[in-house]
């Protein structure tokens, strides 16, 4: 079945990196994706990577795919307190092809300053 | 260009109510998902329209919901006999085409049922 799993919390000081973990467990997962989400505001995708690949980088964000181990995560640099969100990790698969995204439950970033 | 917009932004509603909730999804995409996410949690998937069609209806919950988007843009989600378990932030998302492609997500509606 296809189940997305996330810690729930990360608390880290300004200027500090964050690494949020995430888990899948379909091994048909095409695209995982990174999307942000801030109080009374909609989903914002971060970035995403194809399965193919290993690692993407994309300015202060990388995101690395451990695909044997169905492991992603997200390397935010010098963390800003305009970070502090919440983080969900989602998955799209090749057993759907609709497109439809499965989300982990989200792991809140509290960036102190 | 808009983005995706949903109204309204709160709608509150007593237990036995019907509910229509609205997505205007970006235009000229074809695609259009709704999505649930109720506290604390992810948002769940709901139901997917391509074009005027549901291609993938997997997600309601049972046959108290139910969407439709008649001419291939607007979408309306509709909930029949409110419970206070559908409480939740119900998103709308559009892309271009579909698989693949970058979803677009609308501030949500927020439900709540007393």
């Amino acid at each position: 079945g296809e189940d997305v799993e996330q810690s729930l919390f990360l608390s880290v000081r300004e200027g500090d990196s964050s690494v949020i973990n995430c888990t899948y467990t379909d091994s048909s997962s095409t695209y995982l994706y990174w999307y942000k989400q801030e109080p009374g505001a909609g989903l914002q995708l971060l970035t995403y990577i194809f399965s193919n690949m290993d690692m993407k980088q994309d300015q202060r964000l990388t995101v690395l795919l451990n695909k044997k181990d169905k492991h992603l995560s997200l390397r935010i640099a010098d963390t800003q307190t305009g970070d502090s969100a919440i983080y969900f990790c989602a998955e799209s698969t090749s057993s759907s092809n609709t497109g439809k995204l499965i989300f982990g439950q989200g792991t809140t970033l509290q960036v102190k300053p | 260009g808009a983005g995706v917009s949903q109204t309204p932004s709160n709608k509150v509603t007593e237990k036995g109510k019907y509910v229509e909730l609205r997505c205007d999804p970006i235009s000229g995409h074809t695609a259009l998902y709704w999505y649930r996410q109720s506290l604390g949690q992810g948002p769940e998937f709901l139901i997917y329209f391509q074009g005027t069609g549901a291609a993938d209806d997997s997600g309601l919950p049972n046959d108290r919901f139910f969407a439709v988007r008649p001419e291939g843009s607007v979408s309306t989600l509709k909930i029949q006999r409110t419970e206070r378990g559908d409480s939740a932030v119900y998103l709308c998302a559009s892309s271009l085409s579909g698989r693949y492609n970058e979803q677009f997500f609308g501030p949500g509606t927020r439900l709540t049922v007393l």
